[in-house]
């Protein structure tokens, strides 16, 4: 059971927009930065959004993040089928003192 | 170009230990916090640890505490993460990744490539 909750799927079709939700507490999400990642099969996870909102270099403006309260989304719009993997939400959380991730979401794009 | 390679693929049988480290380059290895991150088979990323290689001040997941140990050699800017009796149930990959400055650290950028270790009678 992950202390951060993100639906097991989602799926969409190719250039549509799709949302990937995360929802926690106060003592992770609702008091720290969230970031985000994507893990392509066979390869390392990638940083797509850190601090809620920021792009590192090289990561495309269609994706995006967002935080309100306890919870954080992660937006892809113009969706391609490259963009087919699975995607995790991470925090620190100041109960445990350590680092939180999301389940995890498989993204198919159909 | 900010590195982290990763150690082979390791084999072992159960109640052996081991020791898998990650090499970081490119940046002030001692300045970041680095930490370890499982993935069983067909399952989610979990945060497993992290050193300060500069103190080697550590903080553990509470569901990871007393089981690996985290460690630092800052003379060759490797960290390691280690067994001390191995388990079936440790069969994993496991990722290293920088984390972010500051405190709390936030986010893991980048990432080494991975070592999957499979524990087997």
């Amino acid at each position: 059971q992950s202390v951060l909750t993100q639906p097991p799927s989602v799926s969409a079709a190719p250039g549509q927009k799709v949302s990937i939700s995360c929802s926690g507490s106060s003592s992770n999400i609702g008091n720290n930065y969230v970031s985000w990642y994507q893990h392509l099969p066979g390869t390392a996870p990638k940083l797509l959004i850190y601090d809620n909102n920021e792009r590192p270099s090289g990561i495309p403006d269609r994706f995006s993040g967002s935080k309100s309260g306890t919870s954080a989304t992660l937006g892809i719009t113009g969706l391609q089928t490259g963009d087919e993997a699975d995607y995790y939400c991470g925090t620190w959380d100041s109960s445990l003192s350590a680092g939180v991730f999301g389940g995890g979401t498989k993204l198919t794009v159909v | 170009e900010v590195q982290l390679v990763q150690s082979g693929a390791e084999v072992k049988k159960p109640g052996e230990s081991l020791k898998i480290s990650c090499k970081g380059s490119g940046y002030s290895f001692t300045s970041y916090w680095i930490g370890w991150v499982r993935q069983i088979p067909g399952k989610g990323l979990e945060w497993m640890a992290i050193i300060y290689p500069g103190d080697s001040d550590t903080r553990y997941s509470p569901s990871f505490q007393g089981q690996v140990t985290i460690s630092a050699d800052k003379s060759i800017s490797t960290a390691y993460l280690q067994w001390s009796s191995l388990k079936a149930s440790d069969t994993a990959m496991y990722y290293c990744a920088r984390l972010a400055s500051g405190w709390p650290p936030n986010w893991f950028d980048p990432w080494g490539q991975g070592t999957l270790v499979t524990v087997s009678s």
